[in-house]
């Protein structure tokens, strides 16, 4: 078991550019997760999919970001365009069981300039 | 919304016990979880409870009250690859997904 994969791991992006990060979950994990992590804000839920379907996404910032689930097994979280405030670690996590927690992947670090 | 309280930062000594405080607000509550993240790294699922009392894995121990809206993490016999952050989160309005408190950064110390 590979764990959840992430990428990529780190992420420099000029302000106004887009930004596409990938996440593959655990096979079998029906759950999957967006989380963004900042020093003033902690660890902040974006959006959750159920079985490919978003279910909750009211923790996306705005318009300018979007995530996606094609298959069970890829998802991506895209912004357009970055800004510099969206600089953070953006964790993917996947489930089979959100009561057992979530296995986390080792994150994207974004840092937008 | 949520409210998760949780002190910021705490120091302990190798060999020690130390108990890491939670307090939480919430409506429709269905859980809380506990995580430990190291620095760099993503966090790892250490424990959840829904239900009142105190849970024991290994030299780690969690404990929660409803009525009180209150958790604890217990960690025994410190070592020092226990520095880390400990995130409290609770899941409420009847699903799984929790929201996070800011964290507890642990140092322990020789």
């Amino acid at each position: 078991d590979a764990g959840v994969i992430q990428s990529p791991r780190h992420e420099v992006t000029e302000m106004g550019q887009e930004v596409t990060l990938r996440c593959k979950p655990i096979s079998g994990h029906d759950y999957l997760f967006w989380y963004r992590q900042t020093m003033m804000r902690g660890l902040e839920l974006l959006i959750y999919f159920n079985n490919n379907v978003p279910i909750d996404d009211s923790g996306m910032p705005e318009d300018r970001f979007s995530a996606k689930m094609p298959n069970a097994s890829f998802s991506t979280l895209k912004i357009q365009p970055s800004e510099p405030r969206d600089s953070a670690v953006y964790f993917c996590a996947s489930s089979d069981r959100p009561d057992y927690g979530y296995t986390f992947g080792s994150g994207t670090r974004l840092t937008v300039v | 919304g949520q409210n998760i309280d949780q002190p910021t930062e705490m120091t302990a000594t190798e060999g020690a016990i130390v108990q890491i405080n939670c307090t939480y607000q919430t409506s429709g509550f269905n859980g809380l979880f506990w995580y430990q993240q190291h620095a760099g790294e993503a966090p790892t699922f250490l424990s959840y409870n829904v239900l009142d009392g105190l849970e024991e894995k290994g030299r780690f121990s969690s404990f929660l009250s409803r009525s009180k809206g209150y958790s604890y993490l217990l960690l025994k016999e410190l070592q020092m690859k226990d520095s880390a952050s400990y995130l409290c989160a609770a899941a409420s309005g009847g699903s799984y997904i929790p929201t996070f408190g800011r964290g507890t950064s642990l140092i322990v110390h020789p």
